[in-house]
């Protein structure tokens, strides 16, 4: 049963704070993702990951950094954590047909 | 980049067939994704389907692609209750290379 775990299914936050979202999968999967999705705004790519090491922005990365080290490991990290930040975030990893979510982090920033 | 559009809102009534359409701007992408989203939780893959296919079939979902006016649509045959979600097309591949692009949903909403 293929798998994208994500660390946490809700956080609390407070402005100012680092925070750490971790994404892990086992399968393998070269191509990892990470959005967020807001009622009436969808599903926005804030990065993604093509290989260990490598990354690029997608939409809209301001405020947000990310780390790939390991191949199963795709970590979002918010530098300084906002309440405009404050959000449903979404972690996908894709091999070479299929891509896969994790249930999701609702995280509030307070 | 890529642009995908569907529809918003869509309702049927148990029993009843649903369709829902999605377009897309970036006619080489190489794969086409549906995925279902139930309240408060992850994206849940339905099925995909490769651009050099015209139409995929599982179970009661059937997908069809239109590569001419990229226009996919995903069909649900006797749709039940449990149906009711909103659905993503996505698309992967292409001129936005390795991004995997959304549409913006479509809510489903079954009624009995």
């Amino acid at each position: 049963d293929v798998k994208v775990t994500q660390s946490s299914r809700y956080l609390v936050k407070r402005t100012g704070e680092k925070v750490f979202l971790e994404c892990v999968q086992d399968m393998d999967h070269e191509n990892m993702f990470w959005y967020r999705q807001d009622p009436g705004l969808g599903l926005r790519l804030i990065y993604f990951s093509y290989d260990v090491k490598m990354k690029e922005k997608g939409d809209i990365p301001e405020g947000y950094s990310v780390s790939r080290e390991k191949k199963e490991r795709f970590s979002l990290i918010l530098e300084s954590a906002s309440t405009n930040q404050t959000s449903m975030y979404l972690c996908a990893s894709r091999g070479v047909t299929e891509a896969f979510f994790g249930q999701g982090t609702r995280l509030t920033v307070v | 980049g890529e642009d995908v559009e569907q529809s918003l809102f869509l309702s049927v009534r148990e029993g009843d067939s649903s369709v829902i359409n999605c377009t897309y701007t970036d006619s080489s992408s190489t794969y086409l994704y549906w995925y279902k989203q139930e309240p408060g939780a992850g994206l849940q893959l339905l099925t995909y389907i490769f651009s050099n296919m015209d139409m995929k079939q599982d179970q009661r979902l059937t997908v069809l692609l239109n590569k001419k006016d990229k226009h996919l649509s995903l069909r649900i045959a006797d749709t039940q209750t449990g149906d009711s979600a909103i659905y993503f097309c996505a698309g992967y591949g292409g001129d936005s290379s390795y991004k995997l692009i959304f549409g913006s949903g479509t809510r489903l909403l079954v009624r009995p």
